[in-house]
């Protein structure tokens, strides 16, 4: 079995600042990992994956992960939020070669203008 | 192009009754599936298809669940004789290919149960 923890339920900041959201996996093998973002009132929309390769990578509006194999981590990083960014993050994983996804518990950033 | 969607967008129903929840996937997706999203629980796979057929049922919570899809393509949920714990956002997802392609999400069913 594999599991995903994201470090923090609620995260509130003020714009401009910068975010990163933690995300752990506890899988030996290979995965693919997600981001997905919730923003009110909407679905749920990817913000970027990770499948092989460059171990960062980019995704829509400004926001970056980076996969550490070592550390079990699949970090969201973004260097300047904006209020538009208050939303529900959620980390989710697939093993290789699976079908489903195992989702975190989902963070919440609220952005203050 | 047109995205996942899903039907009814909301439901009310009494506790013992049954319900049946609707999703549409993207054309030429063949892979569909189905999570439920709700308090406590998190987000949490109930079952996938590849086509018509469904490999995994392991993430239906209990017999009164099923899933059929036809035509490769619209699939319905059905939780027969409700209970309130039923209560929850059922999420539809589907891409081209199971466990090769990335998901694409429906806007979901609210489905509350008194």
């Amino acid at each position: 079995a594999q599991s995903v923890s994201q470090h923090n339920h609620h995260v509130i900041l003020s714009e401009a600042a910068s975010l990163e959201l933690g995300c752990n996996y506890s899988y030996g093998g290979t995965v693919n990992l997600f981001w997905y973002v919730q923003y009110p009132g909407q679905h749920l929309q990817l913000l970027l994956k990770y499948f092989s390769g460059d171990p960062l990578v980019k995704g829509i509006k400004g926001f970056e992960a980076e996969f550490i194999k070592s550390k079990f981590s699949f970090n969201l990083r973004k260097p300047s939020v904006q209020w538009s960014d208050t939303a529900e993050y959620f980390c989710a994983l697939r093993r290789e070669g699976d079908y489903k996804l195992s989702f975190g518990a989902g963070t919440t950033v609220t952005v203050r203008a | 192009g047109a995205g996942v969607s899903q039907s009814p967008s909301n439901k009310v129903t009494e506790k013992g009754k049954d319900v049946e929840l609707r999703c549409d996937p993207i054309s030429g997706h063949t892979a569909l599936y189905w999570y439920r999203q709700s308090l406590g629980q998190g987000l949490e796979f109930l079952i996938y298809f590849q086509g018509n057929s469904a490999p995994d049922k392991s993430g239906l919570p209990s017999d009164r669940f099923s899933a059929e899809r036809t035509g490769g393509s619209v699939s319905t949920l059905t939780i027969q004789r409700t209970q309130q714990e039923d209560s929850a956002v059922y999420l539809c997802a589907s891409s081209l290919l199971a466990g090769l392609d990335e998901q694409f999400f429906g806007p979901g069913t609210r489905l509350t149960v008194l």
